[in-house]
């Protein structure tokens, strides 16, 4: 089956360092998107990146998708403790019904 | 508009006792996806439904689960005789036609 992979699960920053991590999936995909999840809280959908190369960018945070569609990358300037939780991609492979594959996430943790 | 609603958010069952969790979806969304979200994991797909009709169920366990979204009310995930390892967060997500998928709050399972 379709698998979605974030490697590490964990990192941790010094506040004002750049953090980036990366997805990886197993099969060609539609569209990816990032979630992030405060400790105790639910996911909370921050992008969806659909064409292949596209980048996106929301103020500190840049989205990647790959040329061939099949990883992403989610980089953070300069973290702030505003940072901290832990970021889901999510893929959905073309004609899935919109079934989105998680990845395990990579938890964030940033030092003031 | 009110985001995606989950009750109860937390509920403590015995082992051999029946679960019922609720979702309400946002106004207008007539898709509605369930995850489960083990400690320490990530997002687990478990069943995909439109309104009276589930459309793919493949991360559903073959026994004691079900899932269903009437035409009128919330949908509901059923956990029947639960055991020690069904104890996890379950949240639902919805979307308007095939689209970005927005998450409730959760319901925290604890199974006694």
């Amino acid at each position: 089956g379709q698998q979605v992979m974030q490697i590490p699960q964990y990192q941790h920053v010094q506040e004002g360092e750049d953090f980036t991590t990366y997805c990886n999936s197993s099969t060609t995909l539609s569209n990816i998107q990032w979630y992030k999840q405060r400790p105790g809280g639910h996911p909370v959908f921050l992008i969806q990146l659909v064409k292949s190369g596209e980048v996106k960018k929301q103020k500190r945070l840049t989205f990647q998708f790959g040329e061939a569609k099949k990883n992403s990358s989610l980089h953070i300037t300069a973290t702030q403790t505003t940072d901290v939780g832990t970021y889901f991609c999510a893929g959905e492979k073309a004609g899935a019904n919109s079934k989105l594959t998680f990845g395990k996430g990579i938890t964030l943790s940033v030092r003031p | 508009n009110a985001g995606v609603m989950q009750n109860p958010r937390h509920l403590v069952r015995r082992r051999g006792q029946e679960a019922r969790l609720r979702c309400s979806p946002m106004k207008g969304h007539s898709h509605v996806y369930w995850y489960r979200q083990l400690p320490e994991e990530g997002l687990k797909f478990m069943v995909y439904l439109q309104k009276e009709n589930i459309i793919d169920e493949s991360g559903m366990p073959k026994e004691r689960f079900s899932a269903e979204f009437p035409k009128e009310g919330p949908s509901i995930l059923r956990i029947q005789q639960v055991v020690r390892g069904d104890s996890a967060a379950y949240f639902c997500a919805s979307s308007p036609l095939m689209e970005t998928q927005y998450f409730g709050p959760g319901t925290r399972l604890t199974v006694l």
